[in-house]
């Protein structure tokens, strides 16, 4: 069965500075996607940014970027230029892309930015 | 609409009550997803539909629960006889069925069963 960790119950960075949010995972597929969704106060989920284990790039959504290393089963988040608007809990998410297409999440990791 | 929808935003209900919780998926979105977020936890998996397939309900946690979808749009999760340990926040989510497409999700619902 996929499994997916999130090891950082907990991260704080200062404002403009940069954080990196860990992911790793488990699955006996070669094809499958990985998210990180953000979860602010308000509770709506967001998509931050995804991406396709087939491709080798690292996806990049402005200030957003991932660490993908599909060898070594990790996907971690990295935030340039930290705003106070990023603080959220921060959820990342596995689904295969045959089969069933439900979504495995981690348990969240809350990011504080501090002023 | 632009987004996915849930009602109620909020319930409360008394421990053995029903209830039922509504989600209306984003227009040609045929696949739909809901989840349970207890507090301060990650997102649990309760029950997919994709389009006329038989819906995944691998992740319901009991009996008490289940869920259906009229038409291929709106779908109603029911929890019977409440329990305390269902308070949680029930969230809805929704893509196309290519399989390849990302989930949008609703603003969820928060239930509070006392």
């Amino acid at each position: 069965a996929q499994t997916v960790t999130q090891s950082q119950p907990e991260m704080s960075v200062q404002e403009a500075e940069t954080v990196t949010l860990s992911c790793t995972y488990d699955t006996s597929e070669s094809d499958y996607y990985l998210f990180w969704y953000k979860q602010p106060p308000s509770r709506q989920m967001i998509l931050v940014i995804r991406q396709e284990a087939y491709k080798q790039q690292n996806a990049t959504e402005n200030r957003f970027s991932v660490n993908f290393q599909k060898a070594a089963k990790s996907f971690s988040l990295k935030i340039s230029d930290s705003q106070l608007g990023d603080a959220a809990m921060y959820f990342c998410a596995y689904r295969r892309t045959s089969g069933t297409y439900k979504y495995i999440f981690g348990t969240g990791t809350r990011l504080k930015v501090l002023a | 609409g632009a987004g996915v929808s849930q009602s109620p935003s909020n319930k409360v209900t008394e421990k053995g009550k029903d209830v039922e919780l509504r989600c209306d998926p984003i227009s040609g979105h045929t696949a739909l997803y809901w989840y349970r977020q207890s507090l301060g936890q990650g997102l649990e998996f309760l029950i997919y539909f994709q389009g006329n397939s038989a819906p995944d309900k691998s992740g319901l946690p009991s009996d008490r629960f289940s869920a259906e979808r009229t038409g291929g749009s709106v779908s109603t999760l029911t929890i019977q006889r409440t329990q305390q340990e269902d308070s949680a926040v029930y969230l809805c989510a929704s893509s196309y069925e290519t399989g390849r497409e990302t989930q949008y999700f609703g603003p969820g619902t928060r239930l509070l069963v006392l």
